[in-house]
């Protein structure tokens, strides 16, 4: 399977703890997009990389969201002291500019106890 | 930032009928327009995209319309089918490449 892979694909933590997910971009794929998909709602944007550089970081959702994308290929999303209201789906996008198409991963799914 | 309005929230339709998504945005510099489309439990893709520089696209049984004056854009999907039951997003951005924000959604079921 040559398209976006993310991991764990459900994750269960007690609030307080720390989590990361990981995703896989398409190889040839040099924008990566994280998002926040909450229930009955639309993909909320959180941060984008060009290769490893991090283009937008102000919609993280506050600064215990942070992700990193060290060579330019995987990228992680890291959420520290995890909340309740963390609870969502996170999905993980990647493109090839200019065509733009964003190609999904099956997302990441967390649930805050 | 861009804001992205999506109606109606749900929307049910008899088999072989149509139906028309609505969105507008409030960013008069965003110039690519993609809807997606996702069934339940699955990723999100891409059915549809157009840009500023068109007014209407189309593909087989789907079209999008865009008008820039108003900033809104719609997706129409004729002869209905049970499989195109699903929700349905639609997002905008300055240049594709860029940071996309989306609709919240329409949640398409077609009666069959």
């Amino acid at each position: 399977d040559t398209g976006v892979s993310q991991n764990p694909r459900h994750k269960i933590t007690k609030r307080g703890q720390n989590v990361t997910f990981r995703c896989d971009p398409i190889s040839e794929h040099n924008r990566l997009y994280w998002y926040r998909q909450t229930l009955g709602q639309g993909p909320e944007f959180l941060t984008y990389f060009q290769n490893e550089a991090q283009l937008e970081k102000s919609r993280l959702l506050s600064d215990r969201f942070s992700a990193e994308r060290p060579k330019g290929s995987f990228s992680t999303l890291e959420i520290q002291r995890t909340e309740q209201g963390d609870s969502a789906m996170y999905l993980c996008a990647s493109s090839l500019v200019p065509t733009g198409e964003l190609f999904f991963g099956e997302g990441s799914r967390l649930t805050v106890l | 930032g861009e804001n992205v309005e999506q109606h109606p929230s749900t929307l049910s339709v008899q088999e072989g009928d149509s139906a028309v998504i609505k969105c507008t945005y409030s960013d008069s510099a965003s110039n690519y327009f993609p809807w997606y489309k996702q069934e339940l439990g699955k990723r999100p893709q891409l059915i549809i995209d157009i840009r500023s520089n068109v007014g209407e696209k189309k593909d087989q049984r789907i079209a999008v319309t865009l008008n820039k004056t108003a900033k809104h854009f719609s997706l129409h999907i004729t002869e209905t089918q049970p499989e195109d039951s699903a929700v349905y997003f639609c997002a905008a951005t300055i240049n594709t490449g860029n940071q996309f924000y989306f609709g919240t959604g329409t949640s398409l079921t077609v009666i069959p």
